[in-house]
């Protein structure tokens, strides 16, 4: 299995609702991240994960809160974003830290009214 | 401040012939760099990657180049099929901090 899988592929929320977003990989991969990309800009990282351990915080807001529960999973938890939070949110993992080849799963697009 | 600039937003090329996309980056704490290549609604793909020890890299019809010193890399397709019209990200590591993209190149394969 080399695919980075996320669910949902689409979601729409209001600024009250509380959602997760979903990523898995069976790569055996021991980095993960979270990416935001907004409409004709390139990704942006927010959260690297390294041996189930947040790494890297890239001064994402608090109503983002990332997860990961074990060696395959990771989940993006949001509570009262904001219509500018709009965006496709993409996963990728590595094999490890050091290791430059990330691979990306398909993204989930995310609307917030 | 763009570390990572990709200074075309579109290439139109004729299919067949040779597209050549350009990256340049500013930070000299970047090792390794990579092309992905994206379709609108999907993830990036990984397509090629070069470390800073290498100035070239080749994998069936593309190629990669790096020029340290110019700061500067380039990504060759030759022949242009249409399947290859997509955005193009140059991205950038300088360890295990995640990639640093630039803003994309979008190259049209013309029939």
């Amino acid at each position: 299995d080399t695919e980075v899988t996320q669910t949902p592929k689409h979601l729409v929320m209001g600024m009250t609702n509380k959602k997760s977003l979903k990523c898995e990989q069976h790569m055996g991969h021991r980095a993960m991240y979270w990416y935001k990309q907004k409409a004709k800009k390139p990704p942006e990282l927010m959260f690297v994960y390294s041996y189930e351990k947040l790494s890297i915080n890239e001064s994402v807001p608090s109503r983002f809160s990332p997860e990961c529960p074990n060696s395959s999973l990771l989940n993006l938890h949001l509570h009262a974003l904001q219509p500018e939070d709009s965006a496709l949110y993409l996963c990728a993992s590595s094999q490890d830290p050091s290791y430059n080849e990330q691979f990306f799963g398909p993204g989930t697009r995310l609307t917030v009214l | 401040d763009q570390q990572v600039k990709q200074n075309s937003p579109s290439l139109s090329v004729q299919e067949g012939r040779i597209s050549i996309l350009n990256c340049d980056y500013t930070n000299s704490m970047f090792d390794y760099f990579l092309w992905y290549k994206k379709y609108p609604a999907e993830g990036p793909t990984f397509l090629i990657s070069i470390s800073s020890i290498k100035d070239k890299n080749e994998d069936g019809r593309f190629t990669v180049f790096l020029n340290k010193s110019a700061k500067h890399l380039s990504l060759h397709i030759v022949p242009s099929q249409p399947g290859d019209s997509a955005v193009y990200f140059c991205a950038a590591s300088g360890g295990a901090d995640g990639l640093t993209f630039g803003k994309g190149t979008h190259l049209i394969i013309q029939p």
